[in-house]
């Protein structure tokens, strides 16, 4: 089992949509959580960090379970600029980040 | 955040040869790593680069083959050695501190032809 599982994707929605990622994580000491944003041949980007009590940046929530050990991220209002991969990211408290696979989104007009 | 500049960009390579990426970050950072990114695939952690001591490396890589310098807070290299075309991949270098936060450099895409 990997140690950090996202939605395989791809998800494809038209624009004004409201579109939901899921990502589990097996390591329960982890310390720390995030999102990060890949474009295509372009290096990863942070979005936001995750916490237990929720946060939300503009038209983003993210949210962190750690009963469940299971992250979420929350899009809504679809752009066209939304389209991208994007990654779940967990540390341990050595430092050590572990990214999730990436789910790749398409929003299309 | 801190800016990271990386070079080369991208390269193509003969198998056999090395190559040594470079990393240059505009402000001192705490810890940089780099990593190995396959085409259509995630991230995956080559090393932990330590200032002024060995590198700490990940199951699956050692020194031997990917060699890394970090003389001081700022700069780093990765070199890829003795070169094969299953080292074909973008190789990205990324700095943080104790939040956890990463932030990266634009990545070298390697071809070995």
């Amino acid at each position: 089992r990997k140690e950090v599982e996202q939605d395989p994707g791809p998800f494809n929605v038209p624009e004004g949509a409201t579109v939901a990622f899921n990502c589990t994580y097996s390591n329960s000491a982890s310390q720390s959580f995030f999102w990060y944003r890949q474009d295509c041949r372009k290096e990863p980007k942070l979005l936001m960090s995750v916490y237990s009590s929720g946060n939300e940046d503009g038209r983003f929530t993210a949210q962190l379970n750690r009963a469940s050990q299971y992250i979420s991220l929350l899009i809504r209002d679809s752009k066209l600029s939304d389209s991208a991969t994007y990654l779940c990211v967990v540390n341990t408290n050595a430092g050590k980040s572990t990214f999730g696979d990436g789910t790749t989104l398409t929003v299309k007009p | 955040s801190a800016v990271i500049s990386q070079k080369p960009s991208r390269d193509i390579c003969q198998r056999g040869t090395s190559l040594t990426i470079q990393c240059q970050v505009d402000s001192q950072v705490t810890m940089m790593f780099w990593y190995r990114q396959q085409p259509g695939q995630s991230l995956t952690l080559i090393a932990t680069a330590n200032q002024g001591s060995e590198a700490t490396y990940e199951s699956g890589f050692v020194i031997d083959k990917f060699p890394i310098s970090r003389p001081n807070l700022t700069f780093s290299t990765l070199t890829v050695s003795n070169m094969s075309p299953e080292d074909s991949s973008i190789y990205l270098c990324s700095g943080g501190g104790a939040s956890g936060k990463l932030f990266f450099g634009s990545g070298t895409q390697l071809s070995v032809l």
